[in-house]
């Protein structure tokens, strides 16, 4: 059984680039969250996905912002046009949702924008 | 307003002792859970322990037990005998089962834990 995986873990690009992050969650889990975290800070919910549907998405989240979840299984989260302020790990989560509330996350992935 | 606060945001402790940190918690929702999770420098979030709030009994795992005072709105955790690996960020967490909850993850600041040899 393996965890959650996010790729890529580290991500340097420049200040107005496009930016992708995949996210795999654990295979039975139906829910998936994205997560923001800055440094000294806990992590600020995002978005989240049932299956493939998109029920919430925070006020964080900005026009620029955009996630899938095509089928139900992994999840793509895009920062277009960045911005410095965008420098961040950025985490996923899954949980089985089906009475069960613990999630479990991927290692994250490091954004810096430069 | 729904929210998590840990006001130690540093602690220290001596390997083999044990140590509380402090975590108090903000809702309106009668049902709620609560979570510790460990973050290492590495980055990762580790889940350690869940508390429901109608559950009648403190929630234990290995040596971590979450000491769960409803009337506070206080959710501590205890880590006993302290090991070296223990040296971490510490996040206290809540999610709101209330009418259309989304099962969200409310975190805290976080405290800093540094075991001493």
């Amino acid at each position: 059984d393996t965890g959650v995986s996010q790729d890529p873990r580290h991500k340097i690009t420049k200040r107005g680039q496009n930016v992708t992050f995949r996210c795999d969650p654990i295979s039975e889990h139906n829910r998936l969250y994205w997560y923001r975290q800055t440094l000294g800070q806990g992590p600020e919910f995002l978005t989240y996905f049932q299956n493939e549907a998109q029920l919430e998405k925070s006020r964080l989240l900005s026009d620029r912002f955009s996630a899938e979840r095509p089928k139900g299984s992994f999840s793509t989260l895009e920062i277009q046009r960045t911005e410095q302020g965008d420098s961040a790990m950025y985490l996923c989560a899954s949980s089985r949702g089906t009475g069960e509330y613990e999630q479990y996350f991927g290692p994250g992935t490091r954004l810096t924008v430069t | 307003a729904q929210k998590i606060t840990q006001t130690q945001p540093g602690m220290f402790v001596q390997e083999k002792e044990a140590v509380t940190l402090d975590c108090t918690y903000d809702t309106s929702d009668p049902s709620y859970g609560l979570f510790w999770y460990k973050q290492p420098s590495s980055g990762e979030m580790i889940f350690l322990i869940y508390q429901g709030s109608y559950d009648q009994q403190n929630a234990t795992e290995g040596r971590y037990s979450l000491n769960f005072q409803k009337a506070r709105k206080s959710a501590n955790l205890v880590i006993s005998a302290s090991q070296l690996g223990d040296s971490a960020m510490y996040f206290c967490a809540m999610i709101p089962f209330g009418r259309d909850s989304s099962y969200k993850l409310i975190f805290g600041s976080g405290t800093r834990l540094l075991v001493r040899p």
